[in-house]
């Protein structure tokens, strides 16, 4: 199984709604991240988790709340969020380093959930 | 601090016209440079890694090259389904964790 898996595909919600975002891969990968991508733009990291635990969260506003229940699980907990919140979120997966020359698809990435917040 | 250039922004080819994709990249200590294939409203698609210079790597009409300041994504003989968006990523010793740093992507078409 060569794949990470994102649900739901879409997502429309208000702003005052909470709804999250699952991701999930079978791949043993240790590490987990959370991407956000605007259109024509290239993908921009929000959170990075590193054997379950949260390594690097590149500033991301609280209203954006990650979790990572296990090793095949990472999910992306939505609050209060804005318009401007509207993008393509990516969830991928790797092995971490030095593990990670061991591999054959480097960071293997979802197929994303495109969220608009009205 | 990484930096990642991808040129050109765009590219039209016709059908069948090669042409080249470029990557500058500084970094210290690379540690990988990745490619990958984007469509409209999908995540990245993996095409290569590679991890050191003079590497080349090739699928089908696709080989990536590495130079200690670069790497190429050479397309030959391009067909209508190679159009996507081209995304450039380094992973090296600057980034704590695992990050990447990606470049700004070239998007090309190939017009039948």
């Amino acid at each position: 199984d060569t794949e990470v898996t994102q649900t739901p595909k879409h997502l429309v919600m208000g702003m005052t709604n909470k709804k999250s975002l699952k991701c999930e891969q079978h791949m043993g990968h240790r590490a987990m991240y959370w991407y956000k991508q605007k259109a024509k733009k290239p993908p921009e990291l929000m959170f990075v988790y590193s054997y379950e635990k949260l390594s690097i969260n590149e500033s991301v506003p609280s209203r954006f709340s990650p979790e990572c229940p296990n090793s095949s699980l990472l999910n992306l907990h939505l609050h209060a969020l804005q318009p401007e919140d509207s993008a393509l979120y990516l969830c991928a997966s790797s092995q971490v380093w030095p593990f990670l020359r061991r591999g054959h698809y480097g960071y293997t990435f979802g197929s994303g959930t495109r969220l608009t917040v009205v | 601090e990484d930096q990642v250039t991808q040129s050109p922004e765009a590219l039209r080819l016709q059908e069948g016209e090669s042409s080249s994709l470029n990557c500058s990249y500084t970094v210290s200590g690379l540690r990988g440079l990745f490619w990958y294939r984007q469509d409209p409203g999908k995540g990245p698609e993996f095409l290569f890694t590679l991890y050191s210079a003079g590497e080349e790597k090739e699928k089908e009409r696709l080989k990536a090259t590495l130079t200690k300041k670069e790497s190429f994504l050479h397309i030959t003989a391009p067909k209508p389904e190679d159009s996507a968006t081209y995304l450039c990523a380094v992973h090296s010793n600057n980034n704590a964790g695992n990050m990447l740093t990606f470049g700004g992507g070239t998007r090309l078409m190939v017009k039948p």
